[in-house]
């Protein structure tokens, strides 16, 4: 499998600090995708990064990506306690793109304190 | 109310029984994952299909088995000869976007086999 990894596992910030989660992804791809888990539920989509960009923004969310280092980072600005979760990068499996199939990284479990 | 459901929430089973996950859409959406989670980790691709009648074994499929009949419907079977099958199930569903498609998740189902 061509996972990706997600780095560090697990984050715990207080409250309004940011909070900088990493992936590492193994094959070229046309774009890559952050998502949410609340505990025991099912995922939900943030934001997509296609290849040909560097760097983008939704709210409180900036997500960056090198391809030349086959990395991510998503950057969530002034933490809340209901951001607590884990936060996967999901990269689509090019070149075999056009197939519907993602891979989804290990995620990191990010907890903040009120 | 558009989304995709998964039922039951919980399911108990005993060893060497086969038992069926459902999982429904009302997105009209072409494609539906089936994905494994264990405790702390991410997410492992068992089957997918992208359109009805079709599907495609993604990293784990031994020991599961999945049918298409309708389009909003993708029920996975955990067979007597999934070894390990307790772990917490994801469902989803997505449309090609062009060059990416969003994955939405049901709310999941926890198997526990005793």
């Amino acid at each position: 499998s061509q996972q990706g990894e997600e780095d560090p596992q697990a984050l715990s910030i207080q409250e309004g600090e940011n909070a900088t989660m990493n992936c590492s992804y193994k094959t070229s791809i046309n774009n890559l995708q952050w998502y949410r888990q609340n505990s025991g539920r099912g995922l939900v989509h943030l934001i997509l990064i296609r290849s040909n960009e560097r760097e983008k923004h939704s709210g409180r969310l900036r997500v960056t990506l090198d391809t030349s280092k086959k990395s991510s980072s998503l950057l969530i600005t002034a933490s809340r306690a209901a951001d607590t979760a884990s936060y996967f990068c999901a990269t689509d499996a090019y070149p075999t793109s056009g197939t519907y199939k993602y891979i989804f990284g290990t995620g990191t479990r990010l907890k903040v304190l009120a | 109310d558009g989304g995709i459901t998964q039922s039951p929430k919980y399911l108990f089973r005993k060893e060497g029984q086969n038992v069926t996950l459902s999982c429904e859409q009302n997105l009209n959406h072409d494609a539906m994952y089936w994905y494994r989670q264990d405790p702390g980790q991410g997410l492992r691709l068992i089957y997918y299909s992208q359109i009805v009648n079709d599907f495609q074994k993604g990293d784990i499929a031994e020991g599961y088995s999945v049918s298409r009949e309708k389009k909003e419907s993708f029920p996975l079977t955990v067979t007597s000869a999934q070894k390990n099958p307790t772990a917490f199930y994801l469902c989803a569903s997505s449309d090609w976007e062009g060059d990416y498609n969003e994955q939405f998740f049901g709310p999941g189902t926890r198997l526990t086999v005793l």
